[in-house]
């Protein structure tokens, strides 16, 4: 079993549409989250950052940990064509420099 | 005033070749990473290095070698080029002591690598 589960996509929506892109993950250790944008041919770009559980908010996005389900989410209310692009979920546990990433789920907004 | 910059941004060469990748990063960031991102998007770590020491070396053929001049760059040095080492290579970095912003980690603009 991966650490990190991620649904590869790709996940197609209307312009608009409210997205949810998940990812579980097995080490109960991990206590730092990211989730990254990557447009084609390009870096991954940091998006959201969480210690912890919890929900935070920066504009559009809204990414929450759920610990006690190992379960993490990242919320893009309505989607634009610009949002299409690679998501990434990364992990962390404390004491450690290893970040452990997700496979990433291609997202494409229909305009 | 780019985070992290590498270079080159496209490398193409014939197997056998030695060719090398530079990081710099003007975070001031005392951890620095190299990635290898594969066709299917997956990031896979390769090393880092921590105020200039090694801290993760992962299962990386001995042809690879990494290099730290100082904490705000980070080379990688390719001998003897095969072809399963095309792929895009990722220079990252991130605070790991306590400071406002710890452990977010920041990609540089990837180096397209392709051995011919």
């Amino acid at each position: 079993q991966k650490e990190v589960e991620q649904d590869p996509g790709p996940l197609s929506v209307p312009e608009g549409a409210i997205v949810s892109l998940n990812c579980t993950y097995s080490n109960s250790a991990f206590q730092y989250f990211m989730w990254y944008r990557q447009y084609s041919r390009k870096g991954p770009e940091l998006l959201m950052y969480t210690y912890s559980s919890g929900n935070k908010e920066d504009g559009r996005f809204t990414a929450q940990v759920d610990k006690s389900s190992k379960y993490i989410s990242l919320f893009i209310r309505d989607s634009q064509p610009s949002d299409s692009a690679t998501y990434l979920c990364a992990m962390r546990a404390s004491g450690t420099y290893k970040y452990i990433f997700g496979t990433g789920t291609r997202l494409k907004v229909l305009a | 005033d780019t985070a992290v910059s590498q270079t080159p941004k496209y490398l193409v060469t014939q197997m056998g070749n030695d060719k090398s990748i530079k990081c710099e990063q003007n975070l001031g960031h005392d951890t620095m990473y190299w990635y290898k991102q594969d066709s299917k998007k997956f990031l896979k770590i390769m090393f880092s290095y921590n105020n200039k020491e090694l801290i993760i070396n992962e299962t990386v053929p001995n042809r690879f070698s990494p290099k730290s001049p100082d904490k705000a760059h980070l080379n990688l040095h390719i001998n003897s080029l095969e072809l399963g080492d095309s792929a895009v290579y990722f220079c990252a970095s991130s605070q790991d002591s306590q400071g406002a912003r710890p452990y977010e980690q920041y990609f540089g603009p990837g180096t397209r690598l392709t051995v011919t």
